[in-house]
């Protein structure tokens, strides 16, 4: 079955640094990748998105890449802020029948400094 | 534009209780998909809806579960008899379409305590 797997939090930075967390995944077929965001006592946010092999999906400095060579889609941002600190979630979809169901990731937390 | 609603926030149920998680999707979604968040884990599905149909309810455990989504008003999910392993959050989400890549809109989640 469908699988997400992503680096185990918390994650810990300063202000400004650089940003990457690590989400592989296992599919049959061609999934969709999505990236989604938890704030503290709310529901998850789409971040961003990508639909096929070597899309880019970005969004409020985030970034992330399909790699189908490598089952991939690490998160990046280049300078991350205090008000980025929240757990994220790598997602696929799954694309039997009509179904737009996500297989989700554990998540990862990140903890931004000043 | 109101995002996916779920009520309540919270809630609270002794073991052995009945507890009933509503949600009312964004205008002019007609699919519904309800997870389980358990303690520091990710989402895990549960069931997927259409108006007055169950698609998918391969996440639903066997028993005491249920869902149901009628054509007027909004997604219920009832577990009946809850049990101590029932806490978690739970999320509703919905989409204009079920099919390929359509992002879901989640809502705040209700978070339930069995004490």
């Amino acid at each position: 079955g469908n699988s997400v797997t992503q680096m185990e939090g918390p994650v810990t930075l300063s202000e400004e640094a650089f940003l990457t967390i690590n989400c592989t995944y296992t599919a049959t077929g061609y999934p969709s990748l999505f990236w989604y965001v938890q704030y503290p006592g709310e529901g998850l946010q789409l971040l961003l998105k990508a639909t096929k092999a070597d899309d880019k999906g970005s969004n409020k400095g985030f970034e992330a890449t399909y790699r189908k060579e490598t089952t991939s889609f690490h998160l990046e941002k280049g300078s991350v802020q205090v008000s980025d600190s929240a757990v994220y979630f790598c997602a696929l979809s799954d694309e039997t029948g009509t179904a737009s169901k996500l297989t989700f990731g554990t998540g990862t937390r990140l903890q931004v400094t000043l | 534009n109101a995002g996916v609603m779920q009520n309540p926030r919270h809630l609270v149920r002794r073991r052995g209780q009945e507890a009933r998680l509503r949600c009312s999707p964004m205008k002019g979604h007609s699919h519904v998909y309800w997870y389980r968040q358990l303690p520091e884990e990710g989402l895990k599905f549960m069931v997927y809806l259409q108006k007055e149909n169950i698609i998918d309810e391969s996440g639903m455990p066997k028993e005491r579960f249920s869902a149901e989504f009628p054509k007027e008003g909004p997604s219920i999910l009832r577990i009946q008899q809850v049990v101590r392993g029932d806490s978690a959050a739970y999320f509703c989400a919905s989409s204009p379409i079920g099919g390929l890549g359509s992002p879901l809109h989640f809502g705040n989640g209700t978070r339930l305590t069995v004490t």
